[in-house]
């Protein structure tokens, strides 16, 4: 099936630092999906991305969809206390629906006080 | 917030014995998942439903059976419930329009 790539795997940071994460795949995706997930909580979605190129802000949050449509990335600015948790990609390929997610494994970014 | 709650939070039970999680949409939405959540593996998806009655299987379903007898509801059974199925469950929902996916709170399931 597909694969997603997500790196880095952990980040330790400092707040108010600025955080960058990507998603990589051999193949070409046509919708991608930022996911944030908390302690106890289930992954909730951050941001949509639906074309090449596309730059997609939300608040301190900006997301990409790569020219070639095989990546995609996840910038965090200023980093808060809050900003704890997993962020996982998401890749939706050409079916879409049913099973047409594909996941990464998740950055799990920690901040360091 | 997509309107799903899963039922129960949290469960414990013993080996060989049946199991059944709840997922509840208020959503109306006609796709619904489950995916099994572990360390180093991240979400995998169980089995699926396209429509009331029309599931499918997903990358790991052996041990998992589904059912779907009403749009809002998609119940997820362990037929005899073995220690590697102890994990964190989580039921999702997909907007059709834009292939945003939705997830409930998670399922916390230990089986000794």
């Amino acid at each position: 099936g597909q694969q997603l790539n997500q790196s880095p795997q952990s980040m330790f940071i400092q707040e108010g630092e600025d955080v960058s994460m990507n998603c990589t795949s051999s193949s070409i995706f046509n919708t991608w999906l930022w996911y944030k997930q908390e302690p106890g909580e289930g992954p909730v979605l951050l941001i949509a991305l639906y074309k090449a190129g596309e730059l997609t802000s939300n608040g301190r949050l900006t997301a990409q969809f790569g020219i070639t449509r095989k990546d995609s990335f996840l910038n965090i600015s200023a980093s808060i206390p809050s900003d704890v948790g997993i962020y996982f990609c998401a890749g939706v390929y050409s079916g879409g629906g049913a099973d047409g997610l594909t996941f990464g494994k998740g950055t799990h970014l920690i901040i360091q006080p | 917030d997509a309107g799903i709650t899963q039922s129960p939070r949290h469960k414990v039970t013993e080996t060989g014995t049946p199991v059944t999680l709840r997922c509840h949409q208020t959503e109306n939405h006609r796709y619904m998942y489950w995916y099994r959540q572990d360390p180093g593996h991240g979400l995998r998806l169980i089995h699926y439903s396209y429509g009331v009655k029309d599931t499918d299987k997903g990358e790991v379903s052996d041990g998992y059976s589904v059912s779907r007898s009403k749009t809002e509801d998609f119940l997820l059974t362990l037929e005899s419930a073995t220690s590697s199925q102890t994990s964190v469950y989580f039921c999702a929902t997909l907007r059709d329009s834009t292939y945003e996916q939705y997830f409930g709170p998670g399922t916390r399931l230990t089986v000794t």
